[in-house]
């Protein structure tokens, strides 16, 4: 069985500072581990995604992500939090076929 | 169109209607989800498929809830005699491969409200 858990329902950062969002996952195989963002009245978009290639996975608009199977987490990072970045991040996990499970999202909130 | 494709944007049923939504995935797409996402939670699987062929229907939460794709292109999602509980975001995606975890590309979706 697979699962998903965003450990964090609400993140709310200043301007110019660091990201954090955490999640950890639950898979019975090797995983694919995917980050989707969504704005407001805007469709889900791929923000990265990590498939046993470099740990260490590099995304769109800054963001990275690294998968650390010790911990069975895969947590999204940005250096510098900008405004437009404000919106839903989704954890998502796939073992291949076609079930895809979300997490449940975080919502960040960047303050000026 | 470059990108998925859904219609109607909203749609307001009342309850016991049929509705019906549609969705024009990216040409040459093979793969087809159809997801229901509730207010303020993470997208559910409702279905997959596989150029004409469903091959995962689990997820739907009902038998009032019906999916096609006869053609291996657009493909409709019936939910029929509405109820409450299913307003929701209906959101499709489409991808390139079948079982190699290509991206997903997600329409806007449509936001039903049954009242």
């Amino acid at each position: 069985a697979q699962s998903v858990t965003q450990l964090d329902s609400h993140v709310s950062v200043s301007e110019g500072t660091p990201v954090l969002l955490r999640c950890n996952y639950s898979s019975s195989y090797s995983p694919s581990l995917f980050w989707y963002v969504q704005h407001p009245n805007k469709g889900l978009q791929l923000l990265l995604k990590y498939t046993s290639a470099a740990t260490l996975v590099k995304g769109i608009n800054g963001f990275e992500a690294e998968f650390k199977k010790s911990e069975t987490s895969f947590h999204l990072t940005k250096p510098s939090a900008h405004m437009s970045d404000a919106a839903e991040y989704f954890c998502v996990v796939s073992t291949g076929g076609f079930k895809t499970i979300f997490g449940a999202g975080t919502r960040l909130f960047v303050k000026a | 169109g470059a990108g998925v494709s859904q219609s109607p944007r909203y749609k307001v049923a009342k309850r016991g209607q049929d509705v019906a939504l549609r969705c024009d995935p990216i040409s040459g797409h093979v793969s087809l989800f159809w997801y229901q996402q509730a207010l303020g939670q993470g997208p559910e699987f409702l279905t997959y498929f596989q150029n004409e062929a469903q091959l995962d229907k689990s997820g739907l939460p009902s038998d009032r809830f019906f999916a096609e794709r006869p053609e291996g292109s657009v493909s409709t999602l019936k939910i029929q005699r509405t109820q409450q509980e299913d307003s929701a975001v209906y959101l499709c995606a489409s991808s390139f491969g079948g079982w190699d975890n290509s991206p997903l590309h997600f329409g806007n979706g449509t936001r039903l409200t049954v009242t």
